[in-house]
């Protein structure tokens, strides 16, 4: 399945670097988020885009930071991460934000040493 | 109370079962209601949504009770490779998805 692609699919990093997720949506939806999903926790939103426009940072620290420039492309720029940080990053879209069903990515998973 | 809450199992059942999973949501003005499912380590797939009349897909039946507030998922004739982990969702007050922690369903031989 193809809908919702991300990369990279694991990414080791130390605390001092800086890295990037991508997420590319293939579905012509109008609104893309992030979530974090650690281990034994339900799935916590952290940005929501509605036609390229930031509607939600659910208190994600600013170490996180996304940029979405266009309805198909999603990016999380990661910097000084701390090892508390080390989860399933997951990107989602649907039709409009709000109540539509959502459509994830496969995720990226992250370890920060 | 938390917005959507599971039973989070595991339900260990053998093939061939019939299995139910319960889930309560907290905002009465709700209107979106899907079922999720989660393999280990992978992303959520839609398996459902939830609608007023109730639903059916073949093994998996779907229901929505607005007076008592709660979602449930129905499976016949269980089978290997519905072992996963089923995911309650919701939209909340302020319009976003909220995800239950899931409900843990083990089938076995």
């Amino acid at each position: 399945e193809t809908g919702v692609t991300q990369t990279p699919r694991h990414l080791v990093m130390g605390m001092t670097n800086k890295k990037s997720l991508k997420c590319e949506q293939h579905l012509g939806h109008n609104a893309m988020y992030w979530y974090k999903q650690s281990a034994k926790k339900p799935l916590e939103l952290m940005f929501v885009y509605n036609f390229k426009e930031q509607t939600e940072n659910n208190s994600v620290p600013s170490r996180f930071s996304p940029e979405c420039p266009n309805s198909s492309h999603l990016f999380l720029h990661l910097h000084t991460l701390q090892p508390e940080d080390s989860a399933l990053y997951l990107c989602a879209s649907s039709q409009v934000g709000g109540r539509d069903e959502q459509y994830f990515g496969p995720g990226t998973r992250l370890t920060v040493t | 109370r938390k917005e959507v809450e599971q039973d989070p199992g595991p339900f260990n059942v053998p093939e061939g079962a019939t299995v139910a999973f319960n889930c309560t949501y907290s905002n009465s003005a709700s209107q979106s209601f899907f079922w999720y499912r989660q393999d280990c380590r992978k992303e959520p797939k839609l398996l459902m949504s939830v609608y007023s009349s109730g639903n059916e897909d073949g093994r998996f039946t779907a229901q929505l009770n607005r007076a008592s507030q709660y979602i449930s998922l129905l499976i016949r004739d269980s089978k290997l490779s519905d072992s996963a982990t089923y995911l309650c969702v919701v939209n909340s007050n302020t319009d976003k998805l909220i995800f239950g922690t899931g409900t843990r369903l083990q089938v076995f031989p």
